[in-house]
């Protein structure tokens, strides 16, 4: 079975564009969560979507924005990029009422 | 506030002894609890996980223990192997009515290196 699928695996923006990152989940996972990783921070929660809807955010701002489609794929988008933006941004996908997440191999951002 | 902690920065073991990793956790809401490994610049891959019911899971060289009581959880690794170098997170889910929504919280990891 593939795993979690993300792309671009790599990408360079410069402040003030904004970005879309794509996730495929998993085939039968309908839940996708995703995360940032910094150095600072550690792993940082965005937000989750299962059936097309979000239900659960983490704090981030509004900049930070998401959408699920009907076959479970996902995007995350981040307007109006700061240089702290730059990070490994991490897609997970889950069973329905399963906790255990399987990760994506992450889009790496770079804002310059 | 961090609510999970994995207080050791690094580890470092010698091949074929064991590798034990710590984690502590302050929301007692939490109740099921992960171990991931992770390379540099890849996804954090799913090792074993512990529900709040049990102290104890095993699969193959690799066994979760949870004391609730202590708030802390631990992975060991028997016997090491050099491959099993990497960063190790330890996660945790709260459930809310029977899910999580989706979000886990992480330490900050721990480095493993395993010397041949």
């Amino acid at each position: 079975k593939a795993g979690v699928t993300q792309t671009p695996r790599y990408l360079i923006k410069t402040r003030g564009q904004q970005v879309t990152l794509s996730c495929s989940p998993i085939s039968g996972h309908r839940s996708v969560s995703w995360y940032q990783q910094t150095p600072g921070q550690g792993l940082q929660f965005l937000f989750e979507y299962f059936s097309e809807t979000q239900r659960n955010k983490g704090n981030f701002p509004g900049r930070f924005s998401g959408r699920q489609f009907s076959n479970s794929r996902s995007e995350m988008n981040v307007s109006t990029l700061e240089l702290g933006d730059s990070a490994l941004y991490l897609c997970a996908s889950s069973f329905p009422l399963s906790d255990t997440q399987y990760f994506g191999p992450g889009t790496r951002l770079t804002v310059l | 506030d961090q609510q999970v902690k994995q207080n050791s920065p690094s580890l470092s073991v010698q091949e074929g002894r064991i590798s034990i990793l710590n984690c502590d956790y302050t929301n007692s809401m939490f109740d099921y609890f992960l171990w991931y490994k992770k390379y540099p610049a890849e996804g954090p891959t799913f090792l074993i996980s512990i529900s709040s019911i049990k102290d104890k899971n095993e699969d193959g060289r690799f066994t979760v223990f949870l004391n609730k009581s202590a708030k802390h959880l631990s992975l060991h690794i028997v016997p090491s192997q050099p491959g099993d170098s990497a960063v190790y997170f330890c996660a945790a889910s709260a459930d809310a009515g029977g899910t999580s929504y989706g979000k886990l919280t992480f330490g900050q990891g721990t480095i493993l290196t395993v010397h041949p």
